[in-house]
């Protein structure tokens, strides 16, 4: 079946460091990919989707690249702040119009 | 524009009683998808409603129903509730049920507590 997997947190980074968090999936065909972000006592939002291979969504600084042939879609940033501390989900639409959801990865950004 | 608005926030309920959320979706929205999202992890699909009829459904037990209405809110209710449906319970919204790329617009949920 479909599935999404992204690294485990916490994920603890300085102001101004790098970000990476990993996701891959398993589907059939070529699904939609997206990444959504939970800020602490809000809703899930959409932070940036890419609809077919080599897509790059991008918003708020942050980037993912829909790579097939490596069936991943890894968030990146070039320089955290504070106010990124969430956490960040990785997702794929299935057939079915459902969304497939990772576990979820927490980013804690220290000043 | 008025966003996803869901109710009520917070809820206690006993085992073996029944429960209905409620959930109003965007403005221009005929879909509602609800998740139920369990601590610490990521949102599970329950089902889809698209045009007041059922358009998807997850991996969920037939005490979970829905409804839709005719101004596309709807409504998720759980019978004979069980202490592992302690979760908070998730209503989206969307243009439609298509599946390429159609974004999802999420309410703040609300936390059912089963004792």
């Amino acid at each position: 079946g479909n599935s999404v997997t992204q690294m485990e947190g916490p994920v603890t980074l300085s102001e101004e460091a790098f970000l990476t968090i990993n996701c891959t999936y398993t589907a059939t065909g070529y699904p939609s990919l997206f990444w959504y972000v939970q800020y602490p006592g809000e809703g899930l939002q959409l932070l940036l989707k890419a609809t077919k291979a080599d897509d790059k969504g991008s918003n708020k600084g942050f980037e993912a690249t829909y790579r097939k042939e490596t069936t991943s879609f890894h968030l990146e940033k070039g320089s955290v702040q504070v106010s990124d501390s969430a956490v960040y989900f990785c997702a794929l639409v299935d057939s079915n119009y459902q969304l497939i959801w990772g576990a979820g990865t927490k980013l804690i950004i220290k000043p | 524009e008025t966003g996803v608005t869901q109710s009520p926030t917070h809820l206690i309920k006993t085992r073996g009683q029944q429960v209905t959320l409620r959930c109003s979706s965007q403005s221009g929205h005929n879909t509602v998808s609800w998740y139920q999202q369990a601590l610490g992890q990521g949102p599970q699909f329950i089902f889809q409603y698209y045009r007041e009829e059922e358009n998807g459904r997850g991996n969920f037990p037939p005490r979970f129903s829905g409804l839709q209405f005719p101004n596309y809110s709807s409504e998720l209710n759980v019978n004979a509730l069980e202490l592992d449906d302690s979760a908070l319970y998730l209503c989206a919204s969307s243009l439609s049920p298509s599946g390429r790329g159609e974004t999802q617009y999420f309410g703040p949920g609300t936390r059912l507590l089963v004792l």
